[in-house]
């Protein structure tokens, strides 16, 4: 079975901070990995794209990471600040279907 | 360039009633797929369209259906509700469910939330 597993659930870090998230999955025949920022009753904003073929992306203060051999992809987010606050979602796209199979997804709190 | 488009955001239905949920794919996509989010069961695959086909289908009632225009405009339905399918539906949209012709990357609407009471 095809399983994304996203840990910690929750995650509580002061201003300013460099945090990574974590994600696995069970299949390395990954076609690629995406990564979401959901604030509470919104819809997902896409953030970072990783193929498969690719080690690493990076846009601004975010850096993903793709290890398939592991099958573990990190998300680095440089400085934390009180707007990253939301809920962070990994998604990966198996061999050619088009679906995403979603982890549960870790809930940010950057306080000041 | 306007993103992916949900109608309506918020609406309330009573069980046994059915729902009717649109969603407008960004400019020149034509893959779109449906979602289902869930406090217990997360997010989950509905089903996905291209070019007015269903290619792939989750594991979902037959309650649950789906179809695509010729505008690639999708439009989800749930008939006979029950208290069980209030969530957060998103649509997501891609420019080609087929990964060699683009990048992959999925655009997702801000969502229907459907409760049923």
């Amino acid at each position: 079975k095809q399983e994304v597993t996203q840990i910690p659930a929750a995650l509580s870090v002061p201003e300013g901070e460099n945090l990574v998230l974590n994600c696995s999955f069970t299949d390395s025949a990954i076609y690629n990995l995406q990564w979401f920022r959901q604030d509470p009753g919104k819809g997902l904003t896409s953030l970072l794209l990783i193929q498969s073929s690719q080690r690493e992306q990076t846009s601004g203060r975010l850096n993903a990471s793709l290890d398939k051999s592991s099958g573990r992809s990190t998300l680095y987010i440089a400085a934390s600040q009180p707007g990253d606050s939301a809920t962070y979602l990994c998604a990966v796209r198996y061999g050619t279907a088009s679906k995403l199979t979603f982890g549960t997804g870790t809930r940010l709190q950057v306080t000041l | 360039k306007a993103g992916v488009t949900q109608t309506p955001r918020y609406l309330i239905k009573t069980r046994g009633q059915q729902v009717t949920l649109s969603c407008s794919p960004i400019s020149g996509h034509r893959s779109v797929s449906w979602y289902q989010q869930t406090p217990g069961q997360g997010l989950q695959f509905l089903f996905e369209y291209f070019s007015e086909t269903q290619r792939n289908k989750g594991n979902f009632p037959g309650r649950f259906s789906g179809r695509q225009f010729s505008n690639s405009r999708s439009e989800m339905n749930v008939s006979t509700l029950e208290l069980g399918d209030s969530a957060l539906y998103l649509c997501a949209s891609s420019f080609s469910p087929y990964p060699q012709r683009n990048t992959g990357e999925l655009f997702f609407g801000e969502g229907s939330r459907l409760t049923v009471l």
